[in-house]
């Protein structure tokens, strides 16, 4: 069945460190592939998503690259803030999954980022 | 503002005494589903609908109902709440529910059941 499976936090950096959290899936069909990040106290928004292999989603810094090849959608960011800090969730949605519409998360990464 | 909202925000009960946790969309959003989030566990889905009238079960059903009435509402029932779902519930919607479409969460409500 599909699943997704991410790198286990917390992770803590510096203020302008680099970024990495690894995300790999396991999908039926030709999955979408999102990131969305919780921002403490509040719920999940969309940070970037990639419908398609070799496509690259980015936002506010942060980019994806979907690899079909190693079914792997890692986030990364060149420079970390402290305004950063929060939960990030892997998550993939399968054309051909046999629930239209849901989304299946990793178990999220909690990034704590220090000044 | 296009938003998700949901009430209350937290909420504590008892075990056995019947609640409701609404959740309201103003997106005109065919496609509405509810999460729970638990510690290491991540977010599991525990029923969606497609559109009004047409509702069915995620990963985690056991213990809920949901209603879809009204295309903007989607209000999760426990009829009989127990401690192990104390949990923190997200409501989502998106477009048509379509594999690639951004789904669109509340903020979120927080439940202890004693």
């Amino acid at each position: 069945g599909d699943s997704v499976t991410q790198m286990e936090g917390p992770v803590t950096l510096s203020e302008e460190a680099f970024l990495t959290i690894n995300c790999t899936y396991t999908a039926t069909g030709y999955p979408s592939l999102f990131w969305y990040v919780q921002y403490p106290g509040e719920g999940l928004q969309l940070l970037l998503k990639a419908t398609k292999a070799d496509d690259k989603g980015s936002n506010k810094g942060f980019e994806a690259t979907y690899r079909k090849e190693t079914t792997s959608f890692h986030l990364e960011k060149g420079s970390v803030q402290v305004s950063d800090s929060a939960v990030y969730f892997c998550a993939l949605s399968d054309d051909r999954g046999s629930t239209l519409g849901r989304l299946y998360f990793g178990r999220g990464t909690q990034l704590t980022v220090w000044p | 503002e296009a938003q998700v909202t949901q009430n209350p925000r937290y909420l504590i009960t008892v075990t056995g005494k019947k609640l409701t946790v609404t959740c309201s969309q103003n997106m005109n959003h065919e496609y509405m589903s509810w999460y729970r989030q638990d510690p290491g566990l991540g977010l599991r889905q525990i029923y969606y609908s497609m559109n009004v009238e047409v509702t069915d079960k995620g990963d985690v059903p056991e213990g809920y109902k949901v209603s879809r009435k009204e295309k903007r509402n989607f209000p999760l029932i426990l009829e009989s709440p127990s401690p192990n779902q104390t949990s923190l519930y997200f409501c989502a919607s998106s477009s048509q529910g379509g594999w690639t479409d951004t789904q669109y969460f509340g903020p979120g409500t927080r439940l202890t059941v004693l």
